[in-house]
């Protein structure tokens, strides 16, 4: 069974700080790597995402850092922002199925991340 | 503005009841899941489709159903409702293909079985 594994579960962060949130896929037959960002009492959202061919991708204060070799990749927050609290999931994405059916996505279990003022 | 919703943000239901979860999106996407997510397991796969009347089972397709007779509806069933179904349940739809991992979600049912 394919499998995601994020951490850390949870991560206090104080204002101004880096938060980094780690994830480790097994099948490398993944291509696409997305991190969805979800407040308290809304459904997830897409944040950000990395392909397997780049080492880093970054979009304003949010940064993907990807190790093919490691079979790892990263969330780093720069400069965390009370706004930041949210819960955090990795998630990798496999080909479309060649003979028909749906794209899923595979989800970590996510992190509660909080900044403190 | 992209959209997602579903029927209820909250439901209560009885043990043994039949429930119905519903699912609109205005994107024109040709994907929709069904998601179930509860505290320390993050978001697990129930159901997806792909076309309407197509479905396939997710991770943990045991005790619910499906049915999209639209493109822009899909609808979750729980036959019979017992208490281990008590979670949220997430919908979320994307484009068929290459940006099948950009998924759009609502923004979920809270459903407790007494």
């Amino acid at each position: 069974q394919q499998q995601v594994k994020q951490s850390p579960q949870s991560l206090i962060v104080q204002k101004g700080g880096i938060s980094i949130i780690n994830c480790a896929y097994e099948n490398t037959a993944f291509d696409y790597f997305p991190w969805y960002q979800q407040f308290p009492g809304k459904g997830p959202a897409l944040l950000i995402a990395i392909r397997p061919d780049v080492s880093e991708k970054k979009e304003g204060r949010f940064t993907i850092s990807f190790n093919k070799s490691a079979k790892q990749f990263s969330l780093h927050i720069m400069d965390s922002q009370p706004g930041d609290s949210a819960t955090y999931f990795c998630a990798a994405s496999l080909p479309m199925y060649s003979g028909g059916g749906a794209d899923g996505l595979t989800f970590g279990k996510g992190t509660h991340l909080i900044i403190q003022p | 503005d992209v959209k997602v919703t579903q029927s209820s943000r909250y439901l209560v239901k009885r043990t043994g009841e039949k429930v119905f979860l519903e699912c609109v999106q205005d994107m024109d996407h040709e994907n929709m899941f069904w998601y179930r997510q509860d505290p320390g397991l993050g978001l697990r796969l129930i159901y997806f489709s792909y076309d309407v009347k197509m479905k396939e089972k997710g991770d943990i397709p045991e005790g619910y159903s499906v049915s999209r007779e639209k493109k822009e509806r899909f609808s979750l069933i729980l036959e019979s409702a017992s208490t281990n179904q008590t979670s949220m349940y997430l919908c979320a739809s994307s484009l068929r293909g290459r940006q099948s991992w950009e998924q759009y979600f609502g923004p979920g049912t809270r459903l407790t079985v007494t």
